[in-house]
């Protein structure tokens, strides 16, 4: 069955702390692995598309690196402002079909 | 483009009644999505159509829910007969092929 686990759950970091994110997944004929981040009240917002296994995005902060049975979000001296949901989600074999993992919650404090 | 329009935004209904989610994807995407999403169980995928036609359906719940999408401009998500545990935030998306999926700012369903 395909699935997508996200770790930790939650997150709390200081200001300027780097952590990362982590995406583990499970799918047939992966077609893509997204990263999108929601926050409160709102839809989730695109962040990032990796296809292959070696490939890196960079957004300001956030990189995002993807190996062939998991995904990183690697946040740098974050700021309050990256408080959010951080979903991933992967795109399953040639149906489009988008299964979302759990999401971790960052909290960023000053 | 406006984005992905989705109405209403919050939508409070008594047990048994009717409830109709409405949705306008982005002009030109070939794929929309339908979700829910809970404290519980995140983001779960109802129902998805590619090119108007329903391609997977397996996520709905039960009965209870139908989806359509008559044209390429709107969509619907019905609940009949709507029970408290169907409460809520629905959002619907879309996508131009299998690339980054767009998504609305969802309806808040509250089933009293």
């Amino acid at each position: 069955e395909d699935q997508v686990t996200q770790s930790p759950e939650a997150l709390r970091l200081q200001e300027g702390e780097s952590s990362s994110l982590n995406c583990s997944y499970t799918v047939s004929g992966l077609r893509g692995l997204f990263w999108y981040r929601q926050d409160p009240g709102k839809g989730p917002e695109f962040l990032f598309t990796l296809y292959s296994a070696g490939e890196e995005k960079e957004k300001e902060r956030l990189k995002a690196t993807l190996t062939k049975k998991e995904s990183f979000l690697h946040i740098t001296a974050p700021k309050p402002e990256d408080s959010a949901t951080y979903l991933c989600a992967a795109n399953s074999g040639n149906t489009g079909k988008l299964i979302f993992g759990q999401g971790t919650t960052l909290q960023v404090k000053p | 483009d406006a984005g992905v329009i989705q109405s209403p935004r919050h939508e409070v209904t008594e047990m048994g009644q009717e409830v109709t989610l409405r949705c306008k994807p982005i002009s030109g995407h070939d794929y929309l999505f339908w979700y829910r999403q809970t404290m519980m169980r995140g983001l779960e995928l109802l129902i998805y159509f590619n090119n108007n036609v329903p391609i997977d359906d397996s996520g709905m719940p039960e009965d209870r829910f139908s989806a359509k999408m008559p044209n390429a401009s709107f969509s619907t998500l019905k609940i009949q007969p709507s029970e408290p545990r169907d409460s809520a935030v629905y959002f619907c998306a879309s996508s131009l092929g299998i690339q980054k999926a767009f998504f609305g700012q969802g309806t808040r369903l509250t089933v009293v």
